[in-house]
């Protein structure tokens, strides 16, 4: 299958910094990625889509100026968190389709805001 | 809306089946997933079955689809200890990309 790639898998940052996760399809042309947010023992919560090289479109509740996504080529989308906060740490999983198929997930990436 | 609901925790004894439940509500989904996530991992995907399927096996895994009332399940034959796992379930319909997954079932193989 194909592969996805995420990094880093774990970053500690302080409150108050900013920090970018990147996600990367190794083997094939992602037209659109999908950033995912998963609290401890509970499921994933779909925050963005974003297609290659236009804005992302946010799902209700999520804040576009606290997490900004990128999505420059068709092989690499980034989720920024800009100021985070202890209340930012979480998993955040990536996927990646193309075309109209199934999408491939990420290994995932823990923040923890100190 | 859109919702997916699964059991939250299955405990099972080594070599014993598991079955894992999930209900759904988009009667538009057309494709419906199994995903299989490890401690601190991203999410493996298991096997998936068309809408207009009914069953669909691959080695260990039977997926069994009653449309009808809306309840997808994964049965694991000969469960391992390497099996012990979040499963997620998920649905997509037809012509878009958004997922809805399942709130989870942490399963755990008792040896």
């Amino acid at each position: 299958g194909a592969v996805v790639s995420q990094h880093p898998s774990r970053v500690i940052c302080k409150s108050g910094t900013s920090v970018k996760i990147e996600c990367r399809s190794l083997d094939f042309q992602a037209t659109t990625m999908f950033w995912y947010r998963q609290f401890p023992k509970q499921s994933l919560m779909l925050m963005a889509t974003s297609n290659e090289g236009s804005k992302a479109t946010y799902e209700q509740g999520v804040e576009k100026d606290k997490f900004l996504i990128n999505h420059a080529s068709l092989t690499l989308s980034t989720l920024t968190v800009t100021s985070a906060h202890p209340e930012d740490s979480s998993f955040y999983i990536c996927s990646a389709s193309q075309g109209a198929t199934e999408a491939f997930f990420g290994q995932g990436t823990r923040l923890t805001v100190v | 809306g859109e919702d997916v609901e699964q059991s939250l925790f299955l405990s099972v004894r080594e070599g014993d089946s598991s079955v894992i439940n999930c209900t759904y509500t988009d009667s538009s989904s057309t494709y419906l997933y199994w995903y299989k996530q490890e401690p601190g991992a991203g999410l493996q995907l298991l096997t998936y079955i068309f809408s207009n399927m009914d069953m669909k096996q691959d080695q260990r895994l039977t997926v069994l689809l009653n449309k009808k009332d809306k309840h997808l399940s994964l049965r694991i034959a000969d469960t391992q200890t390497g099996d012990s796992a979040i499963y997620f379930c998920a649905e997509r319909a037809s012509g878009t990309y958004k997922y809805i997954f399942g709130t989870g079932t942490r399963l755990k193989v008792l040896a």
